[in-house]
């Protein structure tokens, strides 16, 4: 059985770090994309970015790109969204997702994690 | 880049009623070589997380109920509920794969009139 589980809700101030995982596990991580998706607070889905943990091939979204890093550690199949100075803006759940790939290109989205709430304030 | 654009933003249709949701991108979505249109619908019920239920635009996910239809190519495209059901109410989003961008429309929220 395919899923992805996300670490716990985090609660940070304004200009600190943070970095927040998924960990997935009942297939080969190496062979799908996995991705992220913000969902700020009664707001719709923003697609971030993917990375394929095979060999690092990591996309971002232009409204994302320098705002946040992808990584994954396939050696313990998780992948990582980090920031290095939160905003209050960045106060959202996070979902990771699973992607299905054509052409080895991210395709749409055919698992999600359960979410990650970040909520950043003074 | 595509933009997605849904509507309307909310519909309220009564229990065994239809209902249609719109998607309209900014650029075709189609690709001839597969003859395919990279068009995604989701559904997300309040507190969870969103699960696909199409997929190429009109390919039904496993387990999803029969009475959800997806429809269109190029740039404009449909998601249909047949006959509402309570567990139906829903926001509903469409999402683009033919860049490498994935992006949403702004989702369409379904309620029960």
């Amino acid at each position: 059985e395919v899923q992805l589980v996300q670490s716990g809700a985090e609660v940070k101030k304004p200009g600190e770090s943070l970095k927040i995982s998924c960990e997935a596990s009942g297939y080969s991580f190496t062979n799908y994309w996995i991705g992220w998706v913000r969902q700020m607070p009664g707001k719709g889905l923003e697609w971030m970015g993917v990375i394929y943990p095979g060999d690092s091939n990591t996309r971002y979204s232009p409204s994302f790109q320098g705002q946040v890093t992808i990584s994954a550690d396939k050696s313990i199949s998780t992948a990582y969204l980090q920031w290095s100075s939160l905003k209050a803006s960045d106060t959202a759940m996070y979902y990771c997702t699973r992607h299905v790939a054509n052409y080895n290109i991210a395709r749409w989205a055919d698992y999600w994690g359960q979410g990650t709430l970040v909520t950043v304030s003074s | 880049d595509i933009v997605m654009t849904q509507s309307p933003d909310s519909l309220a249709v009564s229990l065994g009623e239809r209902a249609t949701i719109n998607c309209k991108s900014s650029q075709s979505v189609f690709h001839s070589p597969n003859n395919k249109n990279y068009l995604a619908w989701y559904q997300q019920k309040p507190g969870q997380p969103p699960k696909v239920v199409i997929y190429w635009a009109s390919n039904r996910e496993s387990g999803v109920p029969d009475r959800f239809s997806g429809a269109g190519s190029g740039t404009d495209f449909t998601l249909t509920i047949s006959s509402l059901q309570a567990e139906d109410v829903a926001t509903y989003y469409c999402q683009e794969y033919y860049s490498s961008q994935l992006t949403f429309g702004g989702g369409t929220k379904l309620e029960i009139k």
